[in-house]
């Protein structure tokens, strides 16, 4: 059975970076598209954007363009998440997913595998 | 802001059954897009309950059913037991945002 591993918590600056990996284990990598979501505290969840590493081509949210990427590497079956730019707005669980289709990206499909989830705290 | 509004909770006796709505436009589920449900333990990661609109994957009871038409979907929880408090997510693709989105969440009371 796939699970999705994520990294520890993270404590930052405003104005500094983060960069969130989810590893998965026990099943393919690569044929599955994995997307970011995040949840700030008490409130509902947030596309950020997605990937699929067999392309390599990244889709971003529009709230989130130019200030998020999305990234793989096949070899360790890891994708990140890097978010620039941090203001105390982007303190929330940041978690992976894994579509429930593989071969193809489609923004149509479900989330059906879902990592723990990442605290990434922004404060000065 | 989401473009998929739900009722911020909804409660009900263990037994009873309760309904939760997703509405959209016609620029997401009023398009056909596909509508997703997820199931969120306090303290946990999203859940996939319903897939497609309608399906349910593996290990997930029959108790839980989506349906869609127009521009809304719906959730329906029967014979509610204790276990199903959590909060409800439906999720679908927009096209003028060119993205995934979620709708703003359901939480489920059993009283």
């Amino acid at each position: 059975q796939v699970q999705l591993v994520q990294s520890g918590a993270e404590v930052k600056k405003p104005g500094s970076s983060v960069k969130v990996s989810c590893k998965a284990s026990g099943g393919t990598f690569s044929s599955y598209a994995i997307s970011w979501v995040r949840q700030a505290p008490g409130q509902g969840l947030e596309w950020m954007g997605g990937i699929i590493p067999i392309f390599g081509t990244a889709n971003y949210a529009q709230k989130f363009q130019g200030r998020v990427t999305i990234t793989t590497d096949e070899s360790t079956s890891t994708a990140y998440m890097e978010l620039s730019s941090l203001r105390s707005e982007d303190t929330a669980v940041y978690y992976c997913a894994r579509d429930n289709s593989s071969g193809y990206y489609s923004l149509l499909d479900a989330f059906d595998i879902w990592g723990q989830g990442t605290m990434v705290t922004v404060s000065s | 802001q989401s473009v998929l509004t739900q009722p911020p909770s909804v409660s009900g006796a263990p037994g009873q059954r309760v309904t939760i709505s997703c509405t959209g436009s016609s620029s997401n589920i009023g398009a056909g897009y596909d509508v997703h449900w997820y199931q969120q333990l306090p303290g946990t990661a999203p859940k996939l309950l319903i897939y497609g609109n309608s399906n349910r994957p593996s290990g997930v009871p029959d108790r839980f059913s989506g349906s869609k038409s127009g521009t809304s979907a719906s959730l329906a929880i029967t014979g509610l037991q204790a276990e199903d408090e959590a909060d409800y997510y439906c999720q679908s693709y927009d096209s003028s945002l060119s993205g995934r989105v979620f709708g703003t969440g359901t939480k489920v009371t059993v009283l």
